[in-house]
């Protein structure tokens, strides 16, 4: 089925480690995105991808990297320096970023900082 | 900047009544308008995607209306049933930030048996 699969759905960061959250998509849309959703909170974008080997910072990227080296895989890394990272990443795409197509969304991901 | 609201916040119906989700946005300048459902500890499902020429959308007991001109939406759920208990979100595309996407904080709704 096509779809994006996000992995792992559960993940546990101990202080000053980096963690790295999966996302791959089988739709061959351009567009990638990751979100950040707190309780009682809108999302927020963290980075988003156009095209492979590219990629742009959001509204809220300090303390995350991404890369793009395949047009299905997007992986988020939460470094040591975002001090809040405890929270639910959502990773979605679109076939193009000024499309009026749908956005799709993954399952996402749960990080406990512990 | 866009600014995105849904109210209530929260809303508990009894089961079988028909109920109406509000989203209301700043700049009437937008592409499309979508909505959302966000089952408890899982991602969002896409329910219904309006352009901004159009002013509803149907799918099954779910319709979207869209007035533009004034920034508002709503999302019309007949014949509610336990099973649509879930947070309900709505995204407005106006083409600003990075992504062109605003969200809301969403809905919560729950219908009771």
């Amino acid at each position: 089925d096509g779809g994006i699969t996000q992995s792992p759905k559960y993940l546990f960061r101990k202080e000053g480690q980096n963690v790295t959250l999966s996302c791959e998509q089988n739709l061959n849309h351009d567009a990638m995105y990751w979100y950040r959703q707190d309780p009682g909170q809108g999302l927020r974008l963290i980075y988003y991808s156009q095209i492979v080997n590219d990629f742009q910072k959001g509204d809220i990227a300090e303390g995350y990297s991404v890369s793009r080296e395949k047009k299905e895989s997007f992986p988020l890394t939460v470094t040591s320096a975002q001090k809040n990272p405890t929270a639910f990443y959502l990773c979605a795409s679109r076939i193009g970023r000024n499309s009026g197509n749908t956005i799709y969304f993954g399952e996402g991901s749960w990080l406990t900082v512990v | 900047k866009q600014e995105v609201t849904q109210i209530p916040a929260a809303l508990s119906v009894p089961e079988g009544e028909n109920l109406v989700l509000n989203c209301s946005f700043t700049d009437s300048a937008i592409y499309n308008l979508q909505w959302f459902r966000q089952d408890p500890g899982k991602g969002l499902t896409s329910l219904l995607l309006i352009q901004s020429s159009q002013r509803e959308q149907t799918s099954g007991r779910l319709n979207a209306s869209l007035d533009k001109s004034s920034g508002r939406s709503t999302l019309y759920i007949a014949a509610s049933q336990p099973g649509d208990s879930a947070t309900y979100l709505c995204a407005v595309h106006s083409g600003g930030g990075a992504d062109g996407l605003t969200f809301g904080k969403g809905t919560h709704l729950i219908i009771q048996p």
